[in-house]
């Protein structure tokens, strides 16, 4: 059974507009998200996160949103650069007694057409 | 060197042979881990090693054999694999023990089984 789950596998967007992917999630559990970014050839890179005390992070041109009523959270980035374009994970950690558990979606692979 | 590092990027395989894989960390974290990464799939979580002792095994078959020799330095032998098993191995990361840290990943390691 998948516990985080990235229901678009792709999006296409504007250079300069703004990209939102979503992601959700099932384990309430889960006290700590994270969003990874991959080029081809590349292992993921860690781009931003949130622990389950806050609502929003935001770092630069990227920001993350919890909703955890829902179990939803979603990536912001704005303005968009053809250089963001990659695919997009989301993953959702909690701690448990073998140490810390981490989940990961589908991904959504990011076009940002200049 | 900063990072994690794998290597072989690139191995081709044939069943009956033997092979290993190689992660090294220098980012003075405690836990690593092995994922696997095939087409249309989530990370799938292979091993996680904490504090070099092994706490986490996902039912994975008995032809994938870790190690950790300590804790920078993570090994996946390979023996008498199947072709299905050809996918994106990724060796990761973290501070772990509780702390909201979040996974580092190498570039991985792209395996063919012919």
């Amino acid at each position: 059974d998948q516990q985080v789950k990235q229901n678009s596998p792709s999006l296409s967007v504007q250079e300069g507009r703004i990209s939102i992917l979503n992601c959700d999630y099932t384990n309430s559990m889960f006290d700590y998200f994270l969003w990874y970014k991959k080029y081809p050839a590349e292992g993921p890179t860690f781009l931003i996160s949130i622990s389950s005390i806050k609502d929003k992070n935001e770092d630069g041109r990227f920001t993350v949103f919890l909703n955890k009523s829902a179990k939803h959270l979603s990536l912001h980035i704005v303005p968009s650069q053809p250089g963001d374009s990659a695919v997009y994970f989301c993953a959702a950690s909690h701690f448990s007694n073998t140490g810390n558990q981490f989940y990961f979606g589908t991904g959504t692979s990011l076009t940002v057409i200049p | 060197e900063t990072g994690v590092t794998q290597t072989p990027r690139h191995l081709v395989m044939g069943m009956t042979n033997k092979k290993s894989l190689k992660c090294e960390q220098h980012l003075g974290h405690n836990a690593m881990y092995w994922y696997k990464q095939s087409a249309k799939k989530p990370l799938e979580l292979m091993f996680v090693y904490s504090l070099e002792e092994r706490v986490e095994n996902n039912s994975v078959p008995s032809r994938f054999s870790p190690e950790c020799p300590n804790s920078s330095h993570l090994f996946l032998h390979l023996h008498t694999l199947q072709p299905e098993d050809s996918a994106l191995y990724l060796c990761a990361s973290s501070q772990g023990g509780g702390a909201y840290s979040p996974l580092h990943f190498g570039n991985g390691t792209r395996l063919t089984v012919t």
